[in-house]
């Protein structure tokens, strides 16, 4: 069973900044938090992943909870090719990922 | 550019008639790859985590006879569906990843839509 909990799905306006909440409150200490999205028809694809600290990269910034019980995806500013499914996940020492329902983002133009 | 590759993108074969999916990892080693399939609507469900070199591990439900996974060498991974039926059409996609996996990326193929008739 999926280790993550996401809302089913999130609306935002084109050119706003998304936050996509993710809890995760039986993560252990060497699982890392990972981000993926899928657009129809597509593999997954890598958004960010991040351990403890906050991380930042060009397409996205992931802010983990004190605790890591919880993490936020946030989508700076939003376009209409960031409508896709967000996919939170934990992976820890057998690599498995294994998917939730994770999170479907609309964009209002 | 894609790191990890599937082949074919998209297959339609008839009932009975088996299937071969590929899966390539372009530019680094990979032991261990995972099979996924992902019916309308739905999210991806974990097949199988295929070894190179041994035994694919199935997760429980899927029939290791009906699919079959062998990893011969460490950039190729494949999948044959056997026998396939109609039940069987679904989004099959591998994914892989470089070495220590957990604080790296995965690696996701572009998918192989199997369809069957």
């Amino acid at each position: 069973d999926a280790k993550t909990t996401q809302p089913n799905s999130m609306e935002s306006n084109e050119e706003e900044p998304v936050h996509l909440p993710c809890n995760h409150s039986t993560i252990s200490g060497t699982d890392y938090i990972h981000w993926y999205r899928q657009l129809p028809s597509q593999g997954p694809e890598y958004v960010i992943h991040g351990l403890t600290s906050n991380v930042n990269n060009r397409m996205a910034s992931l802010a983990i909870a004190e605790d890591r019980k919880s993490s936020t995806l946030i989508l700076h500013r939003a376009t209409l090719r960031d409508a896709a499914v967000y996919y939170c996940i934990l992976r820890g020492r057998d690599d498995k990922i294994i998917f939730g329902k994770g999170t479907r983002l609309h964009i209002l133009p | 550019g894609a790191v990890v590759s599937q082949h074919p993108s998209r297959v339609i074969c008839k009932s009975g008639t088996s299937v071969k999916i590929e899966c390539r990892s372009l530019d680094f080693q990979a032991t261990t790859m995972f099979w996924y399939r992902q019916f309308p609507k739905q999210s991806l469900m974990l097949m199988a985590t295929s070894n190179e070199g041994s035994k694919a591990t199935y997760e429980q439900g899927v029939e290791k006879d009906k699919f079959l996974i062998n990893h011969a060498s460490l950039t190729l991974s494949t999948l044959t569906v056997t026998s396939a039926h109609p039940e069987d059409s679904s989004f099959y996609i591998c994914s892989a990843g470089r070495t220590p996996r957990g604080g790296t990326e995965a690696f996701f193929g572009q998918g192989t839509r199997l369809t069957v008739v």
